[in-house]
Parts: structure tokens; sequence; C-alpha cells
């Protein structure tokens, strides 16, 4: 079955550093990936769809000079949170269908970021 | 905009019984609709999709849709506390997947 590799799993960085996670699909080849944010007992909330190739596109709200995201190939997107604060401090999700056209979300592990 | 509704829960069953989840979605576009389990502290698994109006069973699991109703449903029969998470609804449309706040499940042994 399809994978998707995330990591870190876990990072806990200082106020006004960068971070960055990466998302793998393992098996397969992913033009399009997710990438969500959940905060403690809330749903997953969809920050923006990575196309490989080009540019990502943002959820309303979401601001896309602090999240940078970067589809270079077709099996890695990364997220890299820049500049991080305290109310950065989430659980973010990367997931990746496989195939075009296809509906079912293969979901990375989650990296849990804590911003002191 | 286009919303996902759950009760939160929690929703306790005893070990054995059918554990009943219901959500309902405001788009009467959505054309796929999917329930998810999370664990605590880990990312969502897909457990049943479902297209068509009725019934689709898959081991102890029944997803139901009702699209007249913009309702759609899983059971799960013979809980056990394994069981016990976070279920998510997700509905998709012509737009990327919107998941429901989830429904926390407990299964008391």
């Amino acid at each position: 079955g399809a994978v998707v590799s995330q990591h870190p799993s876990r990072v806990i960085c200082k106020s006004g550093t960068s971070v960055k996670i990466e998302c793998r699909s393992l098996d397969f080849q992913a033009t399009t990936m997710f990438w969500y944010r959940q905060f403690p007992k809330q749903s997953l909330m969809l920050m923006a769809t990575s196309n490989e190739g080009s540019k990502a596109t943002y959820e309303q709200g979401v601001e896309k000079d602090k999240f940078l995201i970067n589809h270079a190939s077709l099996t890695l997107s990364t997220l890299t949170v820049t500049s991080a604060h305290p109310e950065d401090s989430s659980f973010y999700i990367c997931s990746a269908v496989q195939g075009a056209g296809a509906n079912v979300l293969t979901f990375g592990a989650g990296s849990r970021l804590t911003v002191l | 905009q286009k919303e996902v509704e759950q009760n939160s829960g929690p929703l306790s069953v005893p070990e054995g019984a059918i554990a009943s989840l219901n959500c309902t979605y405001s788009d009467r576009g959505s054309q796929s609709f999917f329930w998810y389990r999370q664990y605590s502290g880990k990312s969502p698994e897909l457990i049943m999709s479902i297209y068509s109006n009725g019934d689709k069973e898959d081991g102890r699991f029944t997803a139901q849709l009702n699209k007249a109703s913009q309702y759609v449903s899983l059971l799960i029969r013979d809980s056990q506390p394994s069981d016990s998470a976070t279920y998510l609804c997700a509905v998709k449309g012509n737009t990327p997947l919107v998941f429901g706040k989830g429904t926390r499940l407990s299964v008391i042994a």
C-alpha cells in the first residue's frame, strides 16, 4: 500500500527560528500533497495544497510567507515554518494521493512542533 | 463555507456493543465520504470510504450514506477497547477534503 514518510516526528525550537518538515511518498509518485495543522482537540485544518513543480495553493488565513512549501520532486514536499512563535506550536501532518484523480489520502505520521 | 459536523462526544459504549457515529455535511455537491480513525498523538488512518447511497460493510465496520439528508454514519459492531479513538468524518466535493472535528469514542471493558 501507499506509504508516506514524514520527519521529524517531534521538534522543539526557540522562538524566532525556522523549522523544516519533510514529507516523502515512499512507493508512489505524488503530484499533489496536502499539509494540515491540528491543534489539541481540534480537527485537521488544511493549510495548503502542494503541487509538484508549481507554487502551493494556500487556504484562506494561512500566511504563505510564514509557511513556505516546496514540492521539488514527485516524492518530496517540504514545509518550512519561518520565524516560529509559540502560537505555531501544533501537530503538522502531510498527506498525499496516489494517482491522478484519486480521492483517498494517505497520511504521514505527523510532526509535533513545540516553539518555546 | 463547506462544513462537516460531528458530535464531539465522548461516546461511551460497553465492550461488545454497537457504536454509532454520525456526521452531517453542508455541501450538496459532495461526492466522496470517508471515515478516519485517529489515536491520540497519531495521524489519521482510513477506515472506510463510501461514494453512493446505502450501506457499505467491511468487517465490523458499516458506513451508511444518505445524500438526500446529507448524512453519513459509521457503525462499529462488537466494539473493542482498541476501538477507543477519535473518529473523523471527511467529505470531498470539487474542493479538497474537509474534516469534521471528530467524535471521541470510548469503549469500556
